[in-house]
């Protein structure tokens, strides 16, 4: 498999459940991000990821949270979300944190009841 | 900080017009620049980019200019098919103490009609 996949692809949830969404990259990088994206709005920056550790956290609430195990993996950790935080959720991937080409995988549509 | 302006959609063309896509930007230092396109369902695509002042950008037909003296890097093809129907999203990358963070346009949702 190449480039940037994401599971799965569609999410429905309770607000008391816990979920974990999943990215994995195959082009060999070192940087990851997560991104969200809702209708009418531009894509927010949540967390970035170089070399497995944390440089960026943009204010996100803490029912979020982030795992980066190795360069290849990125996790995103759901609990007791909110409505409003249904959204397409986008992984992305670079050779380095910088100006480098982010690429994207397909998304996680997610939908909190 | 950082900002991207798009041009306003949704736009509405019959196959075979010719295209451009506005965009502007605001950024401190010398950004790289980048338009990415989201089909339907799908996430987002890298088209085209461009690293510096006066590189053209160029894939599928469409074209992007960096133009440093109006911060512009507007997206351009000579004759869509409806197959090029889609959102599209200028994006900049400033790097420095922007770190890692890539800037968004809105989108611009472009239908093309047979």
């Amino acid at each position: 498999e190449t480039g940037v996949t994401q599971t799965p692809r569609h999410l429905v949830m309770g607000m008391t459940n816990k979920k974990s969404l999943k990215c994995e990259q195959h082009l060999g990088h070192n940087a990851m991000y997560w991104y969200k994206q809702s209708a009418k709005k531009p894509l927010e920056l949540m967390f970035v990821y170089n070399f497995k550790e944390q440089t960026e956290n943009n204010s996100v609430p803490s029912r979020f949270s982030p795992e980066c195990p190795n360069s290849s993996h990125l996790f995103l950790h759901l609990h007791t979300l909110q409505p409003e935080d249904s959204a397409l959720y986008l992984c992305a991937s670079s050779q380095a944190a910088g100006r480098e080409t982010q690429y994207f995988g397909p998304g996680t549509r997610l939908l909190v009841l | 900080g950082d900002s991207v302006t798009q041009m306003e959609g949704p736009v509405t063309l019959s196959e075979e017009a010719f295209l451009t896509i506005n965009c502007t930007y605001t950024a401190t230092g010398y950004p790289s620049l980048f338009w990415y396109v989201q089909y339907p369902g799908e996430g987002l695509q890298l088209l085209l980019k461009a690293t510096k002042a006066d590189d053209k950008g160029s894939n599928k037909g469409f074209e992007a200019t960096y133009r440093k003296e109006t911060t512009s890097f507007h997206l351009e093809k000579g004759s869509v098919q409806v197959s090029d129907s889609a959102v599209y999203f200028c994006a900049l990358s400033a790097g420095g103490t922007s770190g890692s963070r890539l800037t968004f346009g809105e989108g611009t949702q472009l239908t093309v009609n047979p």
